[in-house]
């Protein structure tokens, strides 16, 4: 069963300061995504990472994607209030998962809050 | 402007009615997906389509039934046999291929009263 766990789950920081998210998945996968989920609002696609060695950053935001040993980071600099929200990793699983390609599996999400 | 549509945005449902849940899309996206959340909780798949007039079913379809008769929409409803379907439920398409990044609709929150 393919198995993508994040950590931590919640997250409390202070304005200003840098934390890392952690997403670790189970099975080979090169493809992983990551979302923002601010309260009762939709899903939002933050980054694509789509290769051994991906690093993308957006703002105070950076992905990372290491396939080897099936983690990918989501790396917060300096968080501001505006980045509270819910952070969900999601993994493509292979085509030979027992499933067809394209149903990504999400991990349970990181809730980020953020105080002055 | 290219998205994905979901109405009705909060819908109600009495013991025993079925209801279903429109999704719409004009990315021309081949795949569709329903995925329901619960609170504090990941997403979790229900259902799923690759092309018109065929579906998948996800890790949780039991009480739900989908149809793909266009592109552009894949309707879910919920049924009676589903015994817990207070929820918020999400739309998404992608392309199929190298990237199959979903995009997610706005969410219909359901609750059974």
């Amino acid at each position: 069963e393919l198995k993508v766990e994040q950590n931590p789950l919640f997250l409390s920081m202070q304005e200003g300061k840098n934390y890392t998210i952690y997403c670790n998945y189970s099975t080979t996968s090169d493809r992983l995504y990551w979302y923002r989920q601010d309260p009762g609002k939709s899903l939002e696609s933050l980054f694509v990472l789509l290769s051994n060695g991906a690093v993308k950053q957006e703002g105070r935001l950076m992905a990372s994607l290491d396939t080897k040993a099936r983690l990918s980071t989501l790396h917060i600099t300096a968080a501001v209030h505006d980045l509270s929200a819910t952070y969900f990793c999601a993994v493509d699983p292979p085509l030979n998962y027992g499933g067809s390609q394209g149903n990504l599996i999400f991990g349970k999400g990181t809730k980020l809050s953020v105080k002055p | 402007d290219g998205g994905i549509t979901q109405s009705p945005k909060y819908l109600f449902r009495k013991e025993g009615q079925n209801v279903t849940l429109s999704c719409e899309q004009n990315l021309n996206h081949d795949a569709m997906y329903w995925y329901r959340q619960d609170p504090g909780q990941g997403l979790r798949l229900i259902y799923y389509s690759q092309i018109v007039n065929d579906f998948q079913k996800g890790d949780i379809a039991e009480g739900y039934s989908v149809s793909r008769e266009k592109k552009e929409s894949f309707p879910l409803t919920v049924t009676s046999a589903q015994k817990n379907p207070t929820a918020f439920y999400l739309c998404a398409s992608s392309l199929w291929g190298a990237n199959t990044e979903a995009f997610f609709g706005q969410g219909t929150r359901l609750t059974v009263v």
